[in-house]
C-alpha cells in the first residue's frame, strides 16, 4: 500500500549547520503530523498540517507541507547538539480513528 | 502528571513465556494505540483502539492480543513469546495535539 518514504535516514552535521528532512508519498498525503524522539526516548509531537502549501515555524523549526500534498519537509536552522534525535513524519490518511502512519524517520547527529 | 503510563519499562522473556504490558493515560483521550518500534522500521502498529469497548488490528497484529479494559487502559498480551517480538513497545493515546506517547516497554525474548 502508499508509503510514506522518509529520507534521508541518516544525516549527520557539525553545530550551527541548516538541517532538512523529507517526507514524500506517491500520492496525496492527508494530515501530516512531524515527531521527535530523543534517543533512548519515545516520541514527542511537534506539529500538524493539514493544509496544502502550509508553513509553519516553532523557533529554529519551519514545517512544510508541499502544494500538491505529496511531500512535506522540516528544516532546522543552526542545529544545537539539543536537536539530537530522530525525526518522523506520519499521514493519517484521512482516518477518523486517529491511526498514524509512520515514514522510518531520519536520525539526526549534531557535531560540537 | 498528566500523560500515558506504561509498565514495565524493561523486561526479558523466555520464548514460549507470555507477558502483558499495561498502559494507562490519564488525559481523557478516547483513541489509544500499541506500536512496536525496530531499528530503521519506524513505528508500526499492533492494535489500536478507537474508543471504550472496541478494539482493531493494525500492520502486524500476529502473536499478540488487546484489551481495552476502560476508557484509561489498554494493556498488549503476549501469549507465546518468540525472538521476532524483541523490540521496543510503545503505547499512546490521541488528543488535539497529536498522539501521547508512554515511556516504553524495551522487551527481549530469548
Amino acid at each position: 500500500g502508499q508509503q510514506v518514504m522518509q529520507i534521508p535516514q541518516y544525516q549527520h552535521v557539525q553545530e550551527g549547520e541548516d538541517f532538512t528532512t523529507y517526507c514524500n508519498s506517491s500520492t496525496t498525503l492527508s494530515n501530516i503530523q512531524w515527531y521527535k524522539q530523543r534517543p533512548g526516548g519515545h516520541p514527542v509531537f511537534l506539529i500538524q498540517l493539514v493544509k496544502s502549501g502550509e508553513v509553519k515555524k516553532q523557533k529554529r523549526l519551519t514545517f512544510q507541507f508541499g502544494e500538491a500534498k505529496k511531500n512535506s519537509s522540516l528544516h532546522i536552522t543552526a542545529t544545537q547538539t539539543t536537536d539530537v534525535g530522530t525525526y518522523f513524519c506520519a499521514d493519517d490518511r484521512g482516518s477518523t480513528l486517529g491511526r498514524l502512519y509512520f515514514g522510518r524517520g531520519t536520525q539526526l547527529t549534531v557535531w560540537p | 502528571n498528566a500523560g500515558v503510563t506504561q509498565t514495565p519499562k524493561f523486561q526479558v522473556l523466555k520464548t514460549g513465556q507470555s507477558m502483558t504490558l499495561q498502559c494507562a493515560q490519564d488525559m481523557n483521550h478516547n483513541s489509544m494505540y500499541w506500536y512496536r518500534q525496530d531499528p530503521g522500521m519506524g513505528l508500526r502498529l499492533i492494535y489500536y483502539s478507537a474508543s471504550e469497548g472496541t478494539t482493531d488490528k493494525g500492520e502486524v497484529p500476529n502473536g499478540y492480543n488487546v484489551s481495552r479494559l476502560n476508557k484509561r487502559e489498554f494493556s498488549l498480551r503476549l501469549e507465546s513469546a518468540a525472538p521476532s517480538q524483541t523490540s521496543v513497545y510503545f503505547c499512546a493515546s490521541m488528543g488535539v495535539d497529536g498522539y501521547t506517547f508512554g515511556s516504553g516497554t524495551r522487551l527481549t525474548v530469548v
